[in-house]
Formats: structure tokens, C-alpha cells, sequence
């Protein structure tokens, strides 16, 4: 099994331009996650879906796009990059407790 | 919401020392609280957890402690080594909606100076 695999592993954007992040996972698990970490924050939930079809927002969700169309996808769209965008991105999956990240993405914003 | 705080930020030991960490958390139907280690450039790994059934937790030269009462849990690492040396998450977690919703702390930086 490959686990939770996230692309790209680093990315420079420019303001105002869109991209998406991919995040796959062949664990089958339900739970995916997008979590955002910058320094002194910690890890902060962008959003979440609990299955194919199904997702909400989190805590920090303004600017993000998410949708989950099978098991095993759960991509994160950014509509119009900005600056304060600039952050090292987890996606995660999960049955029940513990949660699997991916190897993470570096996005900056410039 | 659920809101954990983590304290301290940064933890600097001896090697062979113990370090604490610890954590509160507000919501009391939280009942799973797992401990997540992060080396430099790489994933946060589950190292260890503890369920709100249990008071205390160990693994070698790690363990936990909950304290539901007073809503804290801390992690313990005795004889500490450089290889601990990584930024540590805790987190609390309940069900909402049939969905495990995680709350993050923010994070301890451990340095081990050999």
C-alpha cells in the first residue's frame, strides 16, 4: 500500500493564480482531510469529507475549494492564490482514529 | 469548538533526561487523544494515543496520562535520544456526526542535545 499520497511536494504560485492539490489514498478509508500548518499554529483543518460525495468546511476554509467524487480522491482548489496562502499543506486520511498524512505540499504565495 | 492548547512550544533536554508535555482541552466529549511526532521536512506520525476510558498509556520510553476531570493529558519521553528530537502535535478528538473530528495543538519543538 502507498498510504495517503499528496502532489506536487512543492509549489511557487503567483498571486491571484488557481491550482489544485491532488491527495489519493488506497486504504480505503472514508475520512479525508486538508489541514494547513504554519509556524505557531499547528495543523489547522481546511476541510473534510466523511465519503465519496460528502464534504464540509473547517476551520479555516475561506479561499479553498474541496470536492470528492470516489473514495479515494479528495483534491484542494485554490480559486485565487494570495499571499497569505503560503503554507505547507497535509492532507489526511482516516477509519475511525488515526490519521495518515501524506508527505505534505510547500506552497508559496508570491 | 473543541480547543486544545500545548505547552511549551519549545523543549530543549539533555539527552537521557525526561521531558513533559502537555496539554489542555475544552470540549468534554472529546474521548481520543492521540500524540503525533514530526521529524524536520517530513509527515506527522501517531506515536502514541490514549482513550477517556483510561488514565494512563505506555510504550517503552514513552507514555501518557488523561486527566478527564481536569480536561489535560501530558506526554512523557524518559532517557530521551537525539532521534526525539522533532516537533510533537497533540490532538483531541470525538465523534461528530459519525466523523472523528481531530483538534490540533500547536505544536512542541523537542530538541535533545547530545
Amino acid at each position: 500500500n502507498a498510504g495517503v499520497t499528496q502532489t506536487p511536494k512543492f509549489q511557487v504560485l503567483k498571486t491571484g493564480q488557481s491550482m489544485t492539490l491532488q491527495c489519493a489514498q488506497d486504504m480505503n478509508h472514508e475520512y479525508m482531510s486538508w489541514y494547513r500548518q504554519d509556524p505557531g499554529m499547528g495543523l489547522r483543518l481546511i476541510h473534510y469529507s466523511v465519503g465519496a460525495g460528502i464534504t464540509d468546511q473547517g476551520e479555516v476554509p475561506n479561499g479553498y475549494n474541496v470536492s470528492r467524487s470516489t473514495t479515494e480522491d479528495f483534491p484542494l482548489r485554490l480559486l485565487s492564490a494570495a499571499p497569505s496562502q503560503t503554507s505547507v499543506y497535509f492532507c489526511a486520511s482516516s477509519y475511525r482514529t488515526e490519521a495518515f498524512f501524506g508527505q505534505g505540499t510547500r506552497l508559496t504565495v508570491v | 469548538g473543541e480547543n486544545v492548547e500545548q505547552h511549551p512550544s519549545t523543549l530543549s533536554v539533555q539527552e537521557g533526561d525526561s521531558a513533559v508535555i502537555k496539554c489542555t482541552y475544552s470540549d468534554s466529549a472529546s474521548n481520543y487523544f492521540p500524540w503525533y511526532k514530526q521529524e524536520l521536512g517530513k509527515r506527522p506520525q501517531l506515536i502514541i494515543d490514549i482513550r477517556s476510558n483510561v488514565g494512563e498509556k505506555k510504550d517503552q520510553r514513552i507514555a501518557v496520562t488523561l486527566n478527564k476531570t481536569a480536561k489535560h493529558f501530558s506526554l512523557h519521553i524518559t532517557e530521551t535520544q537525539p532521534e526525539d528530537s522533532a516537533v510533537y502535535f497533540c490532538a483531541a478528538s470525538h465523534n461528530s456526526g459519525g466523523y472523528q473530528k481531530v483538534t490540533f495543538g500547536t505544536g512542541t519543538k523537542l530538541q535533545v542535545i547530545p
